[in-house]
């Protein structure tokens, strides 16, 4: 009963260097979401995708790529890290629809930026 | 703008000690305000969805309510494993869910 995993759990990189964080649902979800969570500031919505091969931008989305190439896979990519880039990522599912079913979240990839 | 504000940021209780957590909210057409349970270290856990004024949900010691306005969850004689932070998240129209700050709660023994 996996629901919703996030790889890597924890990360660490410098000033500059890119990554890319994968999210995967076994629930056959058609809505997929990338959140980061900071002190203070709850959750707040990066990207999002309605469907394979569809993205949009959230509130937040500057300095964040995504891709859904397959239905059961979210990739949140940064190109060059900044250390206002460091917070705890949360993947997100859904049925479809953002009124009527709620999200299933993952546990999170807490990263920081040296 | 769609706004949810959560109160009180941080909640001591005894064990055994009711109380409730507030959630207002401005929005413009609700299509649902949803309840989350966050434990540190892991993502939100869902509680519930209210969808209209004067609905009710309950869960072991839970109980969510909604006006027009406004949502109460409400924890009758909790217990330290009650302790989390509660999230509230709003959605409408077709925006995405906003989400409050959360309230931090600590059930002493």
């Amino acid at each position: 009963n996996a629901g919703v995993t996030q790889t890597p759990k924890f990360r660490v990189l410098k000033t500059g260097q890119s990554m890319t964080l994968l999210c995967a649902q076994d629930m056959n979800h058609e809505y997929m979401y990338w959140y980061r969570q900071d002190p203070g500031m709850g959750l707040r919505l990066i990207h999002y995708s309605v469907g394979e091969g569809t993205t949009a931008k959230g509130e937040v989305p500057d300095g964040y790529n995504v891709s859904r190439l397959k239905k059961q896979n979210f990739l949140l990519g940064l190109e060059s890290a900044a250390p206002s880039q460091t917070s705890v990522y949360f993947c997100a599912s859904g049925v479809g629809g953002q009124g009527y079913q709620p999200q299933h979240f993952g546990d999170g990839t807490r990263l920081s930026i040296l | 703008e769609d706004q949810v504000t959560q109160s009180p940021e941080a909640l001591r209780l005894q064990e055994g000690e009711s109380s409730s957590l507030n959630c207002s909210y401005t929005v413009s057409g609700l299509r649902g305000l949803f309840w989350y349970r966050q434990d540190p270290g892991k993502g939100p856990e869902f509680l519930f969805t209210l969808y209209s004024a004067g609905e009710e949900k309950e869960k072991e010691r839970l109980k969510a309510t909604l006006t027009k306005k406004e949502s109460f969850l409400h924890i009758t004689a909790p217990k330290p494993e009650d302790s989390a932070t509660y999230l509230c998240a709003v959605a409408s129209g077709n925006t995405p869910l906003v989400f409050g700050k959360g309230t931090r709660l600590s059930v002493i023994a």
